[in-house]
């Protein structure tokens, strides 16, 4: 079983629609989560970080975390074409200050106008 | 703007070839990785560095080897090259837990 499991879509959606991208975790021992997006022949890019438990909001971006349920989501409100691209949780337990990340396989999003 | 840079955004080499991948950080963090991305696998952690002349195996170091003679520095080396080194290479960088910096990525194909 993989630490971290996230559905590779792809998962097409109509713009405006609200999107709900989703990862399961094994290790109860994570404290830090994060999600990446990442455009086609890009590196990821930070969008979203959370410890522990709980909500964080950014603009149309909302993050949660369930601790109970090893579950955590990235929410995307009036979605547009440029939210278009593949979304990757990572997530990591301290260790000895180096942060090294677990991530998952990443969610492929394609948003249609 | 914080930056990690990617020497090459494209290689192509031939099997056998020593290649070397370059990252540079302007951003004085003491951690930096190298991942590569592979469809269905995503990213897979090869080495990663805490400190100047540090160094970890990640979890596909087979075929890798790493230099980190400044901090800002990190080289990824594929000592003999083969068609299944064919691969997107990401270099990171991070300070504390606020999650990493990427590279562009550096698109390698061995032919």
């Amino acid at each position: 079983q993989k630490e971290v499991e996230q559905d590779p879509g792809p998962l097409s959606v109509p713009e405006g629609a609200i999107v709900s991208l989703n990862c399961t975790y094994s290790n109860s021992a994570f404290q830090y989560f994060m999600w990446y997006r990442q455009y086609s022949r890009k590196g990821p890019e930070l969008l979203m970080y959370t410890y522990s438990s709980g909500n964080k909001e950014d603009g149309r971006f909302t993050a949660q975390v369930d601790k109970s349920s090893k579950y955590i989501s990235l929410f995307i409100r009036d979605s547009q074409p440029s939210d278009s691209a593949t979304y990757l949780c990572a997530m990591s337990r301290p260790s000895s200050g180096t942060y090294k990340y677990i991530f998952g396989t990443g969610t492929r999003l394609k948003v249609l106008a | 703007d914080v930056k990690v840079t990617q020497s090459s955004r494209y290689l192509v080499k031939r099997t056998g070839e020593k290649v070397f991948l370059e990252c540079v950080q302007d951003m004085d963090h003491e951690n930096m990785f190298w991942y590569r991305q592979d469809p269905g696998l995503g990213l897979r952690l090869i080495y990663f560095s805490y400190d100047v002349k540090m160094k970890e195996k990640g979890d596909i170091p087979e075929g890798y080897s790493v230099s980190r003679e400044k901090k800002e520095r990190f080289s990824l080396i594929l000592e003999s090259a083969s068609t299944n080194q064919t691969s997107m290479y990401l270099c990171a960088s991070s300070r504390t837990e606020n999650g990493y910096t990427f590279g562009s990525g550096t698109r390698l194909t061995v032919v």
